[in-house]
């Protein structure tokens, strides 16, 4: 069974920075891209960052330069360095596996449950 | 302003048909697989439709998906009030680089 746990939420003021992790397990991790996704509190979904296989990094326009997304295939795991936060940025933040993987970025088959994010001072 | 666009909402009374677009664009459903996601209230997005048309294992064959072109649909027959739910399409965007779009959400209402 896939399981996808975020860590690291936690209430930041603006301008500082929080990093956030996801550790997976179920699934041939390195084979796989992983996405971050947000959603802001009664706010639809928004896709945030992804990494690819061979550690290819992909972001949405409003966190380029400010997020920074890596992963340790040897820990099974993904992190979101998260700089220069914005009141914005807050949100539930869903770390989620691709799903054709093999080098193939696609949209998500498996959601974790979640970690807050609150920017504010 | 989403890259994708459904309606805000639909409704529908139980045991009927509903569907849900999805428009787009040749950058993102137009050349690449579409999925479709439910949310409940205060939970984690459910999968309910990969890669254009494919029910994972457990989602009723109530849920049904199809593509055309840069445009995708959901329909859900036999409508039961358990599907009251945010329901979103999404799918990878070849521009810019690469990143992942997603509509705006639709809310799901059974009368």
């Amino acid at each position: 069974e896939v399981q996808l746990v975020e860590s690291g939420g936690d209430l930041v003021q603006p301008g500082g920075s929080l990093r956030l992790s996801c550790a997976a397990s179920g699934f041939t991790f390195s084979t796989y891209d992983i996405h971050w996704v947000r959603q802001a509190t009664g706010k639809g979904l928004e896709w945030v960052s992804a990494i690819g296989t061979a550690g290819d990094t992909y972001y949405q326009g409003s966190v380029k330069g400010r997020f920074t997304i890596s992963r340790e295939n040897a820990k099974n795991s993904v992190h979101l360095q998260m700089d220069s936060l914005r009141a914005e940025d807050t949100a539930v933040y869903f770390c989620a596996k691709g799903a054709v993987g093999a080098g193939a970025l696609s949209l998500v088959d498996s959601w974790g449950q979640g970690t807050l994010v609150t920017v504010s001072s | 302003q989403s890259v994708l666009t459904q309606p805000p909402s639909a409704s529908g009374t139980p045991g009927q048909r509903v569907t849900i677009s999805c428009s787009g664009s040749s950058s993102n459903i137009g050349n690449n697989y579409v999925y479709w996601y439910q949310q409940l209230p205060g939970t984690a997005p459910k999968l309910l439709i990969s890669k254009n048309n494919q029910r994972p294992s457990g989602v009723p064959a109530r849920f049904s998906g199809s593509k055309s072109g840069t445009s995708a649909s959901l329909a859900i027959s036999g409508l039961r009030s358990e599907d009251e739910a945010d329901y979103y399409c999404a799918a990878w965007d070849d521009s810019l680089r690469g990143r992942g779009v997603f509509g705006g959400g639709t809310k799901l209402t059974v009368l």
